[in-house]
């Protein structure tokens, strides 16, 4: 069985400050992790997937997060805060363990003051 | 260029009005998959299919039905659309039959059911 949880709901940081968007999950398997983005009215967009290569993946925006088998986390991170970031990001465990079901977390506001 | 498109955008219908929601994609991708985005949950899917003519539920496929008659396009169909059946529904797709891809997202339907 697999899961995955975010563990804020809302994340407030100002423009210019680092950005961490936390992402536990548990999975049987050897996961797939992914970070999407989704902005107002709009669909979701891949930030970035980890798929068992470099454990630390880099994703566009300047976005990067580091898969700790060890603390079974995913957190997404990003040095500097744009005001474009402002947005809604879901986290997403796909183990492949007899399932074809991708599990999203129930996603992190991002809120980014000037 | 490459895309996953949905109509209606928006739709607003009464109980048990049968309805369809279309979907397609251009980037003959073999796996693909309808969505349901609620307040606080996240994304949960309804159906999936790995290739023409095989389909499955997701985790929420209580009263929708899906067909795969061509590779390109999935068709989400609410038979007796109920009100609780009001949410913003998300058709996506991917290269990878396995649902270990990246996802590639359509705009989004809005549906109402009064």
């Amino acid at each position: 069985a697999q899961s995955v949880t975010q563990l804020d709901s809302h994340v407030s940081v100002s423009e210019g400050t680092p950005v961490l968007l936390r992402c536990n999950y548990s999975s049987s398997y050897s996961p797939s992790l992914f970070w999407y983005v989704q902005h107002p009215n709009k669909g979701l967009q891949l930030l970035l997937k980890y798929t068992s290569a470099a454990t630390l993946v880099k994703g566009i925006n300047g976005f990067e997060a580091e898969f700790k088998k060890s603390e079974t986390s995913f957190h997404l991170t990003k040095p500097s805060a744009h005001m474009s970031d402002a947005a809604e990001y879901f986290c997403v465990v796909s183990d492949g363990g007899g399932s074809y079901i991708p599990t999203f977390g129930r996603g992190t506001s991002l809120i980014v003051h000037p | 260029e490459a895309q996953v498109t949905q109509n209606p955008r928006y739709l607003i219908t009464v109980t048990g009005k049968k309805l369809t929601v279309t979907c397609s994609q251009n980037m003959n991708h073999e796996y693909m998959s309808w969505y349901r985005q609620d307040p606080g949950l996240g994304l949960r899917q309804i159906y999936y299919s790995m290739n023409v003519e095989v389909t499955d539920k997701g985790d929420v496929p209580e009263g929708y039905k899906v067909s795969r008659k061509e590779k390109r396009n999935f068709p989400l169909i609410l038979e007796s659309p109920s009100p609780n059946q009001t949410s913003l529904y998300f058709c996506a797709s991917s290269e990878t039959g396995h649902g270990r891809g990246e996802q590639y997202f359509g705009p989004g339907t809005r549906l109402t059911v009064t």
